[in-house]
């Protein structure tokens, strides 16, 4: 089966950094994604881990652990727009397609 | 031109009413997808067509119709529909194939069936 876990909601502050976990469960896997959704707004693309380590991306950064099912998202500087919620999202190779399975996203406040 | 357009952004329609979604994208992907979100959910893969062929329908009732008319266009025809079928209608490409393919999404169409 397919299982993607992740906090629902997480708070910080303006400034700091936080890290927002993933596990998941699926058949085959071919890459974690990232993806960063504000309210109304359609998900736009955060980053992408396909091999074990981590991938930086100016303040934000992706860690992968295929051994353990797990990935973080790591935000340093926190600026209040990066209120928002992200959703990590497994492109797992059963299936026809190797489309991408969603978390429920965790929704992250950032409070001055 | 890194750009998935969608029209209408809005919709309301009737349960007795046919309508359709567009999606536009000129980057060449040559894969294209229908997801469905709901308030507060992630997004539900409804269809996936990819080199213009429909190649996955994740159980999607009759009611909504996908149509992919060349590369760059993805049509969601909608017809007799249900009040909880009010959601937001995104649309994605990618790449068929390599590594790293990403999927773009467009902004969506909110769509109100009354």
């Amino acid at each position: 089966g397919q299982n993607i876990d992740q906090p629902t909601e997480m708070t910080a502050t303006e400034g700091a950094i936080v890290q927002i976990n993933c596990t998941y469960q699926t058949s085959g896997f071919n890459g974690l994604f990232w993806y960063q959704q504000h309210a109304g707004e359609a998900p736009t693309f955060l980053s992408y881990n396909v091999l074990d380590g981590l991938e930086e991306k100016g303040r934000f950064s992706s860690f992968l652990s295929r051994s353990k099912g797990y990935s973080y998202l790591l935000l340093k500087e926190l600026q209040m727009k990066d209120s928002a919620s992200y959703l990590c999202a497994v492109r797992d190779l059963e299936g026809s397609q190797g489309n991408l399975i969603f978390g429920k996203g965790t929704k992250l406040s950032v409070k001055p | 031109d890194t750009e998935v357009t969608q029209t209408p952004k809005h919709l309301v329609m009737g349960m007795t009413n046919k309508k359709s979604l567009k999606c536009e994208q000129h980057m060449g992907h040559r894969a294209m997808y229908w997801y469905k979100q709901k308030a507060k959910k992630p997004p539900e893969l409804m269809f996936v067509y990819s080199y213009e062929k429909l190649s996955i329908n994740e159980s999607v009732p009759s009611r909504f119709s996908p149509e992919c008319p060349n590369s760059s266009l993805l049509n969601l025809h909608l017809h007799a529909l249900q009040p909880e079928d009010s959601a937001l209608y995104l649309c994605a490409s990618s790449q068929a194939g390599g590594l790293s393919y990403e999927q773009y999404f467009g902004p969506g169409t909110r769509l109100t069936v009354t």
